[in-house]
C-alpha cells in the first residue's frame, strides 16, 4: 500500500514552546488528510480534516487557534500544537485519503510536554 | 459514537485462528465494515474491508452475516507479531473519517 510519513516520531518539548509535526504522502498525492489524537490507552480520536488548499475543518472541543493546520500541498500537511502544556502529550496520528478515498495511517508522533 | 461493539481483549494460542467478533446492528445499507489493527506506538494497519461478501485476503478474511449486522474477522494462523488492538469500524465508502472504537486487544500467547 501507499506510504505516509511523519515526522519528528518523537518530540520533547518544555511547556509554552510550539512543536510542529508533519505529515506527508509519499508516493500519492493526498486532498485530505486528516489528524487524529490518542491518549495513554485510549483509542484514536479525530481532531481535524484537512483539505489541500482550504481551511481545516475541527471537530467539536478542538481548539483551532491551539492546533494549527495546514495543509499547503497536495503531498504535505503540518499540525503546530501552539504553546503547548503538559495536557497536549499525547500520541498524534495522520492518514491521507487518495483520489479513489483509500486511506493510509502514518506511524504516529509522540508529543511529551514537560 | 463508535457504531460498533467488540470484545473488550481476546486470548489466542499461537498458531491457531484468531476470530474477532463485531456487532454493527446500525450499519446502513451503503456502509462497508473496515478492519485495522495497531500494534504498540504505531499507526493503524488496514486488514480488510467488504460490503456485504466475504472477503479474503493475504491477511485474513472477514465474514460478514447475511443481514450485515454482525461479522467476525478470522487470522487463520496467529502469530506473536499479531499481537494488537484490532478496530472494526463501519463507515461509507467515500469522504468520511475513521470513526475508532475501544477495539479488541488481542493477544497472542506462545
Amino acid at each position: 500500500g501507499a506510504v505516509v510519513s511523519q515526522h519528528p516520531s518523537r518530540v520533547i518539548c518544555k511547556s509554552g514552546t510550539s512543536v510542529k509535526i508533519e505529515c506527508r504522502s509519499l508516493d500519492f498525492q493526498a486532498t485530505t488528510m486528516f489528524w487524529y489524537r490518542q491518549f495513554p490507552k485510549q483509542s484514536l480520536m479525530l481532531m481535524a480534516t484537512s483539505n489541500e488548499g482550504s481551511k481545516a475543518t475541527y471537530e467539536q472541543g478542538v481548539e483551532k487557534d491551539k492546533f494549527l493546520i495546514n495543509h499547503a500541498s497536495l503531498t504535505l500537511s503540518t499540525l503546530t500544537v501552539t504553546s503547548a502544556h503538559p495536557e497536549d502529550s499525547s500520541f498524534y496520528i495522520c492518514s491521507a485519503a487518495t483520489g479513489n478515498d483509500e486511506q493510509f495511517f502514518g506511524p504516529g508522533t509522540r508529543l511529551t510536554v514537560l | 459514537d463508535a457504531k460498533t461493539t467488540q470484545p473488550p481483549s481476546m486470548d489466542c494460542a499461537e498458531g491457531r485462528a484468531a476470530n474477532l467478533p463485531c456487532n454493527h446492528s446500525t450499519i446502513s445499507g451503503n456502509e462497508y465494515v473496515y478492519w485495522y489493527r495497531q500494534i504498540h506506538s504505531q499507526g493503524p494497519q488496514y486488514i480488510i474491508h467488504g460490503l456485504k461478501n466475504n472477503e479474503t485476503n493475504e491477511m485474513a478474511s472477514l465474514i460478514i452475516t447475511e443481514d450485515r449486522k454482525s461479522s467476525t474477522l478470522i487470522l487463520p494462523h496467529a502469530t506473536l507479531r499479531d499481537t494488537a488492538v484490532y478496530y472494526c469500524i463501519v463507515r461509507f465508502l467515500y469522504g468520511q473519517n475513521f470513526v475508532f472504537g475501544p477495539g479488541t486487544r488481542l493477544s497472542v500467547l506462545p
